[in-house]
This record gives structure tokens, C-alpha cells and sequence, in this order.
């Protein structure tokens, strides 16, 4: 099983710039999640996902949009990318419960200019 | 007050040493803990869930408080390749999970 994949692993955007990250997983887990890691900051929460179709929005949403087409994939889109929005980007997925932990990818690193 | 809230450290121990990081959340209805060991540059790995009786894996020890509100890791024998952030993790029921900001050790040779 390749677990979680994301991609990129790197980009680079100008300010104004739109782009999608990839992420998919083969473990048919219910939960997906985006997730944003900055220096001292932890990792905060931007969109989640309990099962194909349904959406909602984490601690920090704004400026992005996601989907959930099919139980396999979630990307997340950066509609006008700011460079407040460079980060290190994670995805995550589990089985849906409390007892469960996530699975990460393995992150993009994203660099606005 | 953060809902998660742990020692940033450093933590600077040698080899073979204990060490114990501690994590206080807030919310009095959180429901499941978790450890999490995160490497340099890299994604945040499930390293053990916290029950309330305690659990134990080889070198790790978990605890969980909720009188007081906090989890615990113990770490016995270090080795120089625990050296790494530890998470502490709490879901609140629903979806809402809350990382803490990590705990960073070095373990020296």
C-alpha cells in the first residue's frame, strides 16, 4: 500500500498565482484533512473531510477550497496564493472514530513570492 | 491558553538516559490522545495512543491524567535515534483533533 501521497513535494508560486496540491490514499479511510505546519505554530487544521462529498472547514479556511469527488482523493486549492500561505502542507487520513490516528503524507513544501 | 499545550524543550540528554515530556489540554470532553514523533523536514508519525490505564510499547510509556488534564511520554534507555519533535495529540469527539506544538529532544552520544 503506498498509504498517503501528495504532490508536489515543492513549489514555488508568485503572489496571485492559483494552484492545486494533490492527495490521494489507498487505505479507504472515511476522514481526510488538510493540514498546515508553520515554525512554533503546530500543525492547524484547514479543511477536513469525513467521507466522500461532504466538507467542512478547519481553524484556518480562508483562501482555500477542497473537494471530496471520491473517497480516495482531496485537493486542496489555493485560489489566489499570498505569502502568508508558505507553509509546509499536509495531508492526513483515518478510519472515522476517535480511537483511530492519522496517517500523513508526506508533505508539500510551499514557497510564495 | 492553547487547547493543547506542551514544553517546547529542547530536551539535551545523553544516551541511555529517561526522559518524560508532558502535555495539559483544556477541554474537560476531550476523548483520545495520541503521541506523534515528527522527524526533521519530515511528516508526523502515530507513535502510540494514550489510554487511560496507561500503556506501554518496548521503551515507551504513556499516561493519561484527566483529573488534571494531561498525558504524559516516557522515554527509557534513550537512543540517539529518538531524537526527533514529539506531538501530543487530542481529539474532542466530532472531527475536531488538536495538535500540540511538539516537543523537541536531542539525545548526545
Amino acid at each position: 500500500n503506498a498509504g498517503v501521497t501528495q504532490t508536489p513535494k515543492f513549489q514555488v508560486l508568485k503572489t496571485g498565482q492559483s494552484m492545486t496540491l494533490q492527495c490521494a490514499q489507498d487505505m479507504n479511510h472515511e476522514y481526510m484533512s488538510w493540514y498546515r505546519q508553520d515554525p512554533g505554530m503546530g500543525l492547524r487544521l484547514i479543511h477536513y473531510s469525513v467521507g466522500a462529498g461532504i466538507t467542512d472547514q478547519g481553524e484556518v479556511p480562508n483562501g482555500y477550497n477542497v473537494s471530496r469527488s471520491t473517497t480516495e482523493d482531496f485537493p486542496l486549492r489555493l485560489l489566489s496564493a499570498a505569502p502568508s500561505q508558505t507553509s509546509v502542507y499536509f495531508c492526513a487520513s483515518s478510519y472515522a472514530g476517535d480511537n483511530y490516528g492519522y496517517t500523513f503524507g508526506s508533505g508539500t513544501r510551499l514557497t510564495v513570492v | 491558553r492553547k487547547e493543547v499545550e506542551q514544553d517546547p524543550g529542547p530536551f539535551n540528554v545523553p544516551e541511555g538516559a529517561t526522559v518524560a515530556f508532558n502535555c495539559t489540554y483544556s477541554n474537560s470532553a476531550s476523548q483520545s490522545f495520541f503521541w506523534y514523533r515528527q522527524d526533521c523536514r519530515k511528516e508526523p508519525k502515530l507513535l502510540m495512543s494514550v489510554y487511560s490505564s496507561g500503556n506501554e510499547d518496548g521503551r515507551f510509556t504513556a499516561q493519561l491524567n484527566r483529573a488534571s488534564q494531561y498525558i504524559s511520554l516516557l522515554i527509557r534507555d534513550s537512543k540517539l535515534s529518538d531524537s526527533a519533535t514529539y506531538l501530543c495529540v487530542v481529539k474532542t469527539g466530532g472531527f475536531k483533533t488538536i495538535f500540540g506544538a511538539g516537543t523537541r529532544l536531542f539525545v548526545k552520544a
